[in-house]
Parts: structure tokens; C-alpha cells; sequence
């Protein structure tokens, strides 16, 4: 059960968009349409952004949308504000009822 | 207000033992999982296990099967997770993460760090 790949940084000027990828395989992110993300600020816990692949919980601004497409599943954060400069890390449904992380993004806002 | 809150911060030698706790409110404690999630020093997220409270049916990552025991009692609403003999490798904080009806974890515990050193 391997961490999920993801670029280990990604920035973007205030306004402008990014996008972070998370590579699983056919028996996580490709199997199931339970990937979500998470957000971290230093020193603070996680906080979910995206579950299952696109819906986001109440607060969460509608700059932050999510996608798949077989193995790969991409969180998109557009008009990029401070406040947005962050680790983020996926997550999917493995099956057996367990579960895996990606390796994590730091995104800066330039 | 759902919450998990977790115990203190421990400062442990190797060899020694540890439990520590995760104690939920604001919701029925049989109802949803709850996961364990490691982060060791400068690093990432990594799914340790769960445990289903109802019936303490559980599943672990396979790097931490038989290393950790994670349990819950269903009288005060906690979880737990423990350690019969700890390492220097298990300086992390540990995050104790609802599972809100779907696979995905949507509230989080503070946080426990939890200290190894001789």
C-alpha cells in the first residue's frame, strides 16, 4: 500500500490558478470515486477540502474543485488568495476498508 | 459542535508503553468510524487504522499491523491507541479522524505528539 504521488511543491501569484496532481492506481484512486483532500497549515490539523473526487463541505470556498480521471485525481485551486499557502495531501478508499495518502503538495502563493 | 479532542503530549523511553485517547461529543459515538493518522517530523500524513466503535471491528495499514492497538470504550465516548513497546521511529504526532459517512475523514482531533527518547 504505497503513498499516492503527488509533485512535492506548487505556486501561483494571487489570482491565479493551481493545479496538484495525486497518481494512485486501479485499486485506489482509479477504483473508487472516494478521493479526497486535505489542507494543512503548519502546526495545525488537517482540514478536508474535497470527498468523494468533487463535493466540498460546507465553508469551503467554491475556488477549490476536485476531479478524476482513471489513475489521477487533481485538486484545482483557483483565484489563489494568502491565506491558500499550504500543504495538501490526497486521500482514497483502497478497498478492505482501508485507506491511503498522497505524499503531499506544498503550495505557495508567490 | 462535533469534536475530538486528544489527550497531552507524552514523553516516552524505548520499551516503555503508551494508550492515548481520543474522546468525541457533539454526536453518537457508535455511528461513524474513526481512523488514526501518523505524522511523523517534517513529514507526511500516513492512514495507520480504524476502528468501527459499534462493534471494535478494526483494519490496519500493513506497516503498522502488530505494532499499534487501536480500540475504543464505548462508556465514555473515546478511542485509543497504543503502543506494548515503543520505538525512537514512533516520535510523531498522531491524529485521531472521524469518518463522516463516507470513506473520507471530515473532523479532526488536535493532535497528540507523542515523544521517544532515551
Amino acid at each position: 500500500q504505497s503513498a499516492l504521488t503527488q509533485p512535492p511543491s506548487a505556486s501561483g501569484s494571487p489570482g491565479q490558478s493551481v493545479t496538484i496532481s495525486c497518481i494512485g492506481t486501479s485499486s485506489d484512486v482509479g477504483g473508487y470515486n472516494y478521493v479526497s483532500w486535505y489542507q494543512q497549515h503548519p502546526g495545525k490539523a488537517p482540514k478536508l477540502m474535497i470527498y468523494d473526487v468533487t463535493k466540498r463541505p460546507s465553508g469551503v470556498p467554491d475556488r477549490f474543485s476536485g476531479s478524476k480521471s482513471g489513475n489521477t485525481a487533481s485538486l484545482t485551486v483557483s483565484g489563489l488568495q494568502a491565506e491558500d499557502e499550504a500543504d495538501y495531501y490526497c486521500y482514497s478508499y483502497a478497498g478492505m476498508n482501508t485507506y491511503v495518502f498522497g505524499s503531499g503538495t506544498t503550495v505557495t502563493v508567490l | 459542535e462535533v469534536q475530538l479532542v486528544q489527550s497531552g503530549a507524552e514523553v516516552k523511553k524505548p520499551g516503555e508503553s503508551l494508550r492515548i485517547s481520543c474522546e468525541v461529543s457533539g454526536y453518537s459515538f457508535t455511528t461513524y468510524w474513526i481512523s488514526w493518522v501518523r505524522q511523523m517530523p517534517g513529514k507526511g500524513l500516513e492512514w495507520m487504522g480504524r476502528i468501527a466503535p459499534d462493534d471494535s471491528n478494526n483494519n490496519y495499514s500493513p506497516p503498522f499491523q502488530g505494532h499499534v492497538t487501536i480500540s475504543v470504550d464505548k462508556s465514555v465516548n473515546t478511542a485509543y491507541l497504543q503502543w506494548s513497546s515503543l520505538k525512537a521511529s514512533d516520535t510523531a504526532v498522531y491524529y485521531c479522524a472521524r469518518h463522516g459517512g463516507t470513506p473520507a475523514v471530515d473532523i479532526w482531533g488536535q493532535g497528540t505528539m507523542v515523544t521517544v527518547s532515551s
